[in-house]
């Protein structure tokens, strides 16, 4: 069975400093993806960044990135010039690429960053 | 607007008492979910469907039903509820059931006493 792990239960950030939080999952399938999303106060659920495995470019969206290490089976995910609104709990989450399966994202505990004025 | 919604936002209710948690989707998407977060366990699948009339179970099913007669509704129901369902729960749905990524509802906060 897969599995997701975020070992950084808490993170903190200056304003306009870039951090990188960390995420290591568990998988013997070659094609699947993986997403990062955030969850402020409000309890939304809000896709930051997605990465297709068989793609060796990290996905960037603005000041997203994220760095997919395939062989090590790392995912984190860098923010850059970090604003208050970045505040907030970062899912890492894993999902399977193909037709039959069950289709849930699984998802690693989180970490919630704070992010200092 | 493309969404997924839910309703109620919040409900307090008592042991036993059947309750429905509406979840509809306006983006035709052929998959939907339905997750419970809870503290230190992060969020886990409870049901999920891949079309109209199709269902099956996630890995939390006990204790809750659901239905698709339609594509857009995904209601999630407790016939009987109890306070280890106390929880936040959260519908989703994506296009199709791999690959894409899933858009989530706002939430719903159950307490159960």
């Amino acid at each position: 069975a897969q599995t997701v792990t975020q070992s950084q239960p808490e993170m903190s950030v200056q304003e306009a400093e870039t951090v990188t939080l960390s995420c290591t999952y568990d998988t013997s399938e070659s094609d699947y993806y993986l997403f990062w999303y955030k969850q402020p106060p409000s309890r939304q659920m809000i896709l930051v960044i997605r990465q297709e495995a068989y793609k060796q470019q990290n996905a960037t969206e603005n000041r997203f990135s994220v760095n997919f290490q395939k062989a090590a089976k790392s995912f984190s995910l860098k923010i850059s010039d970090s604003q208050l609104g970045d505040a907030a709990m970062y899912f890492c989450a894993y999902r399977r690429d193909y037709g039959g399966s069950q289709g849930n994202l699984i998802f690693g505990k989180g970490t919630k960053l704070s992010v200092k004025p | 607007e493309a969404q997924v919604t839910q309703n109620p936002r919040y409900l307090i209710t008592v042991t036993g008492k059947k309750l429905t948690v509406t979840c509809s989707q306006n983006m035709n998407h052929e998959y939907m979910s339905w997750y419970r977060q809870d503290p230190g366990l992060g969020l886990r699948q409870i049901y999920y469907s891949m079309n109209v009339e199709v269902t099956d179970k996630g890995d939390v099913p006990e204790g809750y039903k659901v239905s698709r007669k339609e594509k857009r509704n995904f209601p999630l129901i407790l016939e009987s509820p109890s306070p280890n369902q106390t929880s936040l729960y959260f519908c989703a749905s994506s296009f199709r059931a791999d690959r894409m990524e899933q858009y989530f509802g706002p939430g719903t906060r159950l307490t159960v006493t």
